[in-house]
């Protein structure tokens, strides 16, 4: 089993649905968790950023950790044609000791 | 505009030929880190450097080598390339240590080996 499993996609959704994305994960110890957009052609930024369980919110963007069911989510509200892009989640055990770890993406269009 | 330059953007090359990709940050970032990306396995980790003067293996160092003679400048180097190498290379750093906190990616570097 890989240490992070995410849904390559592609997910095709109407402008103004929401969206949710998911990465499932191994290592009981993750305790970082991130979101990267990439859009095509250019290199990932950061998203999104938690730390431990619980929810962050971001205009239209909500982060969700479970740890207990080792699950992490990403929801896109009101989603726009601009939202198009490949969605990465990445986490570490620690900060500042060990790699983090990638998903392979999750190719998403949202169709005006 | 702050942030990361890579060069080449593309570059096509011969196999057997030694290539160099080079990197600069101007944000004064500690750590460095090069990345491969491939259709189907994800961002791969290759080489990182935690300060200028130091560079450690990631997940996939073979066939590359690195250096960080200071703080802004991290080339990559693949001594005699291979078909195999042909990817979509990314630059990084980020602010604190390994890892602390958000990876700044720059735009990446297009090569083939033919």
């Amino acid at each position: 089993q890989k240490e992070v499993e995410q849904d390559p996609g592609p997910l095709s959704v109407p402008e103004g649905a929401i969206v949710s994305l998911n990465c499932t994960y191994s290592n009981s110890a993750f305790q970082y968790f991130m979101w990267y957009r990439q859009y095509s052609r250019k290199g990932p930024e950061l998203l999104m950023y938690t730390y431990s369980s619980g929810n962050k919110e971001d205009g239209r963007f909500t982060a969700q950790v479970d740890k207990s069911s080792k699950y992490i989510s990403l929801f896109i509200r009101d989603s726009q044609p601009s939202d198009s892009a490949t969605y990465l989640c990445a986490m570490s055990r620690d900060s500042g000791n060990t790699p983090l770890v990638f998903g392979k993406g999750t190719r998403l269009s949202v169709i005006a | 505009i702050a942030g990361i330059t890579q060069a080449p953007t593309s570059q096509i090359l011969a196999a057997g030929r030694r290539m160099t990709l080079r990197c600069t940050q101007d944000m004064r970032h500690n750590a460095m880190y090069w990345y491969r990306q491939d259709l189907g396995l994800g961002l791969r980790l290759i080489h990182y450097s935690n300060t200028a003067g130091t560079t450690g293996k990631g997940e996939v160092p073979d066939g590359y080598s690195v250096s960080r003679a200071n703080t802004d400048d991290f080339p990559l180097t693949l001594a005699s390339a291979v078909p195999s190498q042909t990817s979509v290379y990314f630059c990084a750093s980020s602010p604190g240590g390994f890892n602390t906190g958000e990876l700044f990616f720059g735009e990446g570097s297009r090569l083939t080996v033919l």
